[in-house]
């Protein structure tokens, strides 16, 4: 069974910070996915990436897979409170989704 | 724009209780699927669908039974609720067969607390 390990598990930073957080498997993504959610509403999609290698940028956030296609890391630039959230990457290549245990995001302002 | 509803929202029941909590999606999507989400867990897949008249399990089945008549609704039962079922439940759905995106719209949650 493919497990998915997000790290790390809390953060708590001033508004303007940057930050990284990754995402690693235990098995070769099939493609894979990043969600926001935030409190009381379910995951927004934010980005897929299919090939090793691949980096997305979405505003002040850059999302990297990397070469081996086994791990990922979301970095946002100058964090701000509408950044605040759980983070989830999931492996989406087959219709058994899977879901990591997620980062909790804080963005003071 | 209705995307995915979930109802109710909020649920309490009693151990040995059962309960249908309902999902219906406006987009046309093929697949349909039922998560549940524990603290520190992630999001946990119980069930899921392809199309009208099929279903198959996902990674925590036991206790959960769906079906899917219409490509619309797809509802979960809950048999006999235990308190270990206490969570919190997304419906999501995607188009099926969608392998460069597969986009899972997600609905509110429903709250479930089993005493």
């Amino acid at each position: 069974t493919q497990l998915l390990e997000q790290s790390p598990q809390f953060l708590s930073i001033q508004e303007g910070e940057n930050l990284t957080v990754y995402c690693n498997s235990s098995s070769v993504f099939s493609s894979l996915q990043w969600y926001r959610q935030e409190p009381g509403e379910g995951p927004v999609l934010l980005v897929t990436v299919v090939t090793g290698g691949e980096v997305k940028k979405l505003k002040r956030l850059t999302f990297q897979f990397g070469d081996a296609r086994k791990d990922s890391s979301l970095h946002i630039t100058a964090a701000q409170p509408g950044d605040t959230g759980l983070y989830l990457c999931a492996d989406s290549g087959t219709y058994k989704y899977i879901f990591g245990t997620g980062t909790r995001l804080k963005v003071l302002a | 724009n209705a995307g995915v509803t979930q109802t109710p929202k909020f649920q309490v029941l009693k151990t040995g209780q059962s309960m249908t909590l309902q999902c219906a999606q406006d987009m046309n999507h093929e697949y349909m699927s039922w998560y549940r989400q524990d603290p520190g867990m992630g999001l946990r897949l119980i069930h899921y669908s392809v199309g009208a008249g099929i279903t198959d399990q996902g990674e925590v089945p036991n206790g959960y039974n769906v079906s899917r008549s219409t490509t619309e609704d797809f509802p979960l039962r809950l048999l006999s609720a235990a308190p270990s079922q206490t969570s919190v439940y997304f419906c999501a759905s995607s188009h099926a067969g969608d392998s460069n995106t597969g986009e899972l719209f997600f609905g509110e949650g429903s709250r479930l607390t089993v005493l």
